[in-house]
Parts: structure tokens; C-alpha cells; sequence
């Protein structure tokens, strides 16, 4: 089965600074790769994806690049905020129909100090 | 909308002792997820039902079993806990389909087995 590693686990940073995420994943047939933010005791939430026939995409201060060849892809934020502090995770599926059945990374708790 | 509500939203259970967790989605779609969450490692599926009527056993079936009553409504039935359930239990609904697959969560079960 597909086996998805995420680095780092933590990561502080200074307001106003760039973090980045990493993931590698196993399986060349997963196609679809989401990012989710969890906050403190809430809910995961979806803040950007990407699909294998692109290689970046940006959502304002957020970003994600995939590498196919090498099985990696990250997340970029950039202008960080005390806001953006929560945890990360990322995902991998076949499809993006099977996102529901997505294997997850074990996440990468993200501190922006004021 | 209220999207996806999950009840109850903390529990402390025996082992031994069963349980249902309930999960309701309003925005009429076809699949449900049932996920748990332990301290450090990112979400893990437990079941699925891609549409009213059917079930699929996820990474981490054992010691669970669900019910899709209706296109809105999925449960979670732990039989006879056992401490190794401790977790935050999260259910989930997509559309699965071109209207769209973004995943959509409860806001969580905490669920502890003494």
C-alpha cells in the first residue's frame, strides 16, 4: 500500500518568514495530493491541493510544488503569521474522487512566534 | 447547512463497554468516512461507504463496525472497547464526483477507554 512520510515533525519559525513542509510518497499511481490545517482541538480542513498533471500551484501566501520523478511534494508558506499556527498534514490518493481514502502523513506542527 | 455533525463529542467508556458514534452530512453526498486520529500520526480510515448502502473496510478495520442508515446519516459501533481505542475519532463526507472532492469533516469524537 502506499506509505506517505512527512518532514519535519515540528518546525518554529519567526513572523514574517517563509516555512516549508515536506512529503514523500511510495505508490507512483497516487495522482492526488491535499493539504489539510488542523487547529488546536478543530477539525482538519483542506487548504490546498494538486494533481500529478501540474507541477505548482498557489493560493495566495500558500503554495505546493510535486515532483513525480522523485515522489516528493511540499507545501510553501511564505509571509508567515502567528495565524498559520496549527498542524499540517498531508495526503496522497489515487484520484481525486478517492481522496476520502487518502493515506495521511503523520503531520508537522507548525509554530510562527510572534 | 451544518455540514457534518458527529455526536457524542466526548466519552469515557469501560472496556468492554459498546458504543455508537453517529455521524450526520447535510449536503447530500455519496460518501462517508469514519477516521481516528492518535496523538502524533496523521488520520487513519477505519470505514467507508462510497454510497447509501454499501461498506468498506479502510486501514483499520478491526475492532469496528458501521452502518450506512441513509444517504445522510453513518455510525460507528465499537463493540467491546478496548484501551487501544483511545482516540479522536473524525467522520467525513465528499461528493466524490465532478461536483467536487473535497473532504469535509466533523469536528471530532474524544473518545477514552479506561
Amino acid at each position: 500500500g502506499e506509505n506517505v512520510e512527512q518532514h519535519p515533525s515540528t518546525l518554529s519559525v519567526q513572523e514574517g518568514d517563509s516555512a516549508v513542509i515536506k512529503c514523500t510518497y511510495s505508490d507512483s499511481a497516487s495522482n492526488y495530493f491535499p493539504w489539510y490545517k488542523q487547529e488546536l482541538g478543530k477539525r482538519p480542513q483542506l487548504i490546498i491541493d494538486i494533481r500529478s498533471n501540474v507541477g505548482e500551484k498557489k493560493d495566495q501566501r500558500i503554495a505546493v510544488t510535486l515532483n513525480k520523478t522523485a515522489k516528493h511534494f511540499s507545501l510553501h508558506i511564505t509571509e508567515t503569521q502567528p495565524e498559520d499556527s496549527a498542524v499540517y498534514f498531508c495526503a496522497a490518493s489515487k484520484g481525486a474522487t478517492n481522496a476520502g481514502k487518502s493515506t495521511f502523513g503523520d503531520g508537522t506542527t507548525l509554530t510562527v512566534k510572534p | 447547512n451544518a455540514g457534518v455533525t458527529q455526536t457524542p463529542k466526548f466519552q469515557v467508556l469501560k472496556t468492554g463497554q459498546s458504543m455508537t458514534l453517529q455521524c450526520a452530512q447535510d449536503m447530500n453526498h455519496n460518501s462517508m468516512y469514519w477516521y481516528r486520529q492518535d496523538p502524533g500520526m496523521g488520520l487513519r480510515l477505519i470505514y467507508y461507504s462510497a454510497s447509501e448502502g454499501t461498506t468498506d473496510k479502510g486501514e483499520v478495520p478491526n475492532g469496528y463496525n458501521v452502518s450506512r442508515l441513509n444517504k445522510r446519516e453513518f455510525s460507528l459501533r465499537l463493540e467491546s472497547a478496548a484501551p487501544s481505542q483511545t482516540s479522536v475519532y473524525f467522520c467525513a463526507s465528499s461528493a466524490s464526483d465532478r461536483a467536487g472532492n473535497t473532504i469535509y469533516f466533523g469536528e471530532g469524537s474524544w473518545l477514552t477507554v479506561v
